[in-house]
């Protein structure tokens, strides 16, 4: 049974960066044909996806995030991150690392990380 | 900038059955595959539908997914109603450039 665990500060400092960790367990992370992404959501809304990443590296970003953001895998430790720089209170949510299936769902999601942006 | 619309809320008794439409702002709701999650409070979404009309094993069968064309949009349909059901439910697919898109997600509630 694949696992994943978010892991990183709960609490960010607005103008920041926000790094974020996924540990995947029960499974390597390069096995299949899968890719990991970022999901998060903000208290009372709704899901937004954040981007993904391939274990070749390949990576696609929310357009709207896509300045600000980078998702990195590390192969040899079963984990891929999140980096988010120069945040603001709008960043603060739950965030959720999931795997996806290509042109398809996500069928493992961690149990979500809150992080608050506040000085 | 594609875009699902759902229902902010939908609300049924129990034993009824209940639809959440979820529908495409532009491009066909066909090109890509619709997915659908439940998501109940302090928890994580888990998939009910996938490849629009899939149900993962485990999901009971009184949950049902379809697409129609003609209103480009997607639906699922909640049959036998029960309180266990109530929670919010998020569509998912693909825009144009292959990348991750939710609805807005509807809140259903059994009265």
């Amino acid at each position: 049974q694949v696992q994943l665990q978010e892991s990183g500060p709960g609490l960010v400092k607005p103008s920041q960066t926000l790094s974020l960790t996924c540990t995947v367990s029960g499974g390597s992370i390069s096995s299949g044909s899968y890719y990991w992404s970022w999901i998060r959501q903000p208290a009372g809304k709704g899901l937004e996806w954040i981007g993904r990443i391939y274990t070749s590296g390949s990576t696609n970003y929310n357009p709207s995030l896509k300045s600000r953001v980078t998702i990195s895998v590390d192969t040899s430790k079963n984990q891929f991150s999140l980096k988010l720089s120069s945040v603001t209170a709008a960043d603060t949510a739950v965030y959720y690392c999931a795997r996806g299936i290509p042109a398809a769902n996500f069928d493992y999601w961690g149990q979500g990380t809150l992080v608050t942006v506040s000085s | 900038n594609f875009m699902l619309t759902q229902p902010h809320s939908v609300s049924e008794s129990p034993g009824k059955t209940v639809t959440i439409s979820c529908t495409g702002s532009s491009g066909s709701i066909a090109s890509n595959y619709v997915q659908w999650y439940q998501q109940r409070p302090g928890s994580a979404p888990t998939t009910v539908i996938y490849e629009d009309n899939q149900r993962p094993s485990g999901v009971p069968d009184r949950f049902s997914g379809s697409i129609d064309s003609s209103s480009n949009s997607a639906s699922l349909t909640i049959s036998g109603l029960k309180t266990e059901d109530e929670a919010d439910y998020y569509c998912q697919s693909y825009d144009s450039s292959n990348q991750g898109v939710f609805g807005t997600g509807t809140k259903v509630t059994v009265l």
